[in-house]
Parts: structure tokens; C-alpha cells; sequence
């Protein structure tokens, strides 16, 4: 398998653009994540879905944040306007399962860049 | 204050050193501890996994848990070049979803 697939790899957009990045997970993980990780407040948990239906959002920090899984093979996280401050590096990963023991695995992560 | 403290360095050691990576957590719900490791411009990577407090090993690193004292450490031996990385701790809570939090990680250089 290729692993989570992302794309772009980087972004550079102006404040006020629509910026959407992308996520293919390994197929046959029921999980999927999209973190955010910045050096001031490290890895964190934006929203996760179980079979492509979104189970938790606590962690979008706005209402300019949205996220969407319209299938099993692929999902979308979207800000709409972008601002400076959502530059970060956004990491999606997938999971088969969501215990203890189930590893997530990453993808490489898109590096967006908000001028 | 975050749940999860960890120092991000840089921590820089000459090839062969003894490495500890630490972290120190304020929730004694936690009950689950990993290691992820993460390279320069790739994504983490689950590097070792524990339960509760002890030892765990494998190969050159050995992860260790103290819950009396919330604090979890990491030590890699004979380090390598090819241990430079970032290190992240991470941690779920007994009950609930098993989704970890994470540290800020703890950036790793192995000079030669």
C-alpha cells in the first residue's frame, strides 16, 4: 500500500483565499484524522471520522474550518477565508480501528503557508 | 497549561551517547504512553508503546513510565546519525476514545 496520500505537499495562498487540502487513507481503515502542527502548540487533533461520518470537531478552532469524507477513500479539510495564523503543517492519518493498540499512520503532511 | 509538557530541544548528543527524552503530563487519567518519532518534513511514526508504569524495551530504546510521578521517559542507546529526529510523546485516558494527546516533541541531532 502507498500509505496516506496528501496533497498538495505545500501550499502559499493569500489571507482571504480559499485554501482546501486533501486526503486519500489506507484503504481499508475505517479511521481517518487531520491534525494541525505548529512549534508553538505542537500536534493537535482537528476532527476524526469513523466510517466517514465525522465523530468529533471539538478541535476546529473555527467556524472557518470545515471537513468532509463524502467516501471511504477520500477526504477534504477546508478554510474559507484563510488567515496567517492557519499557517501550519495539516497531517492527515488513518487508523484501522481507533483502540489502544490500532497505530495511526500519517501522511506527509501539507505545508500551508497564509500571506 | 498543556496537558503534556515536553522540552523541544534541540537536544544534541555525539554519535554513541546515552539519549533521554522526557515528558511530564498533569492528568492521572492518562493511562496509555507512546513514542512517535518523526522526521524532517515527513509525518509521525509509532515508535514504542506502553501501559500503565514500567519498563518497556526494544532493541536500543527502552520507553519507562512513573505514573506516581507523571512522568514518562525515553532512552535510545548508542545513538546513531540516523536517530536525529523529532520525538514525540503521546498519551490516551482510561475510558472514553483512544485518541492520544500529543507533546510538542523533543527535537533529537546525533552529530557524528
Amino acid at each position: 500500500d502507498a500509505g496516506v496520500i496528501q496533497s498538495p505537499r505545500h501550499e502559499v495562498t493569500e489571507m482571504g483565499q480559499e485554501v482546501t487540502l486533501r486526503c486519500k487513507p489506507i484503504s481499508g481503515h475505517d479511521y481517518l484524522f487531520w491534525y494541525r502542527q505548529t512549534m508553538m502548540r505542537g500536534l493537535e487533533l482537528l476532527i476524526y471520522f469513523n466510517n466517514n461520518v465525522p465523530i468529533d470537531d471539538s478541535g476546529m478552532p473555527e467556524d472557518r474550518f470545515s471537513a468532509k469524507m463524502p467516501n471511504a477513500s477520500f477526504s477534504t479539510l477546508k478554510i474559507q477565508p484563510s488567515e496567517p495564523r492557519d499557517s501550519a503543517v495539516y497531517f492527515c492519518a488513518s487508523s484501522l480501528l481507533a483502540g489502544v493498540t490500532d497505530t495511526q499512520y500519517f501522511g506527509p503532511g501539507t505545508r500551508l503557508t497564509v500571506l | 497549561q498543556k496537558e503534556v509538557e515536553q522540552d523541544p530541544g534541540p537536544l544534541s548528543v555525539p554519535e554513541g551517547a546515552i539519549v533521554s527524552l522526557n515528558c511530564t503530563y498533569s492528568n492521572s487519567a492518562f493511562q496509555y504512553f507512546m513514542w512517535y518519532r518523526q522526521y524532517s518534513r515527513k509525518g509521525p511514526e509509532l515508535l514504542m508503546y506502553t501501559y500503565s508504569s514500567g519498563n518497556k524495551e526494544d532493541g536500543r530504546f527502552t520507553a519507562q513510565v512513573d505514573k506516581s510521578s507523571k512522568y514518562i521517559s525515553l532512552f535510545i542507546r548508542d545513538s546513531q546519525p540516523s536517530d536525529s529526529a523529532t520525538y514525540l510523546c503521546a498519551m490516551i485516558r482510561r475510558g472514553g476514545s483512544y485518541i492520544p494527546t500529543f507533546g510538542r516533541g523533543t527535537s533529537l541531532i546525533v552529530h557524528p
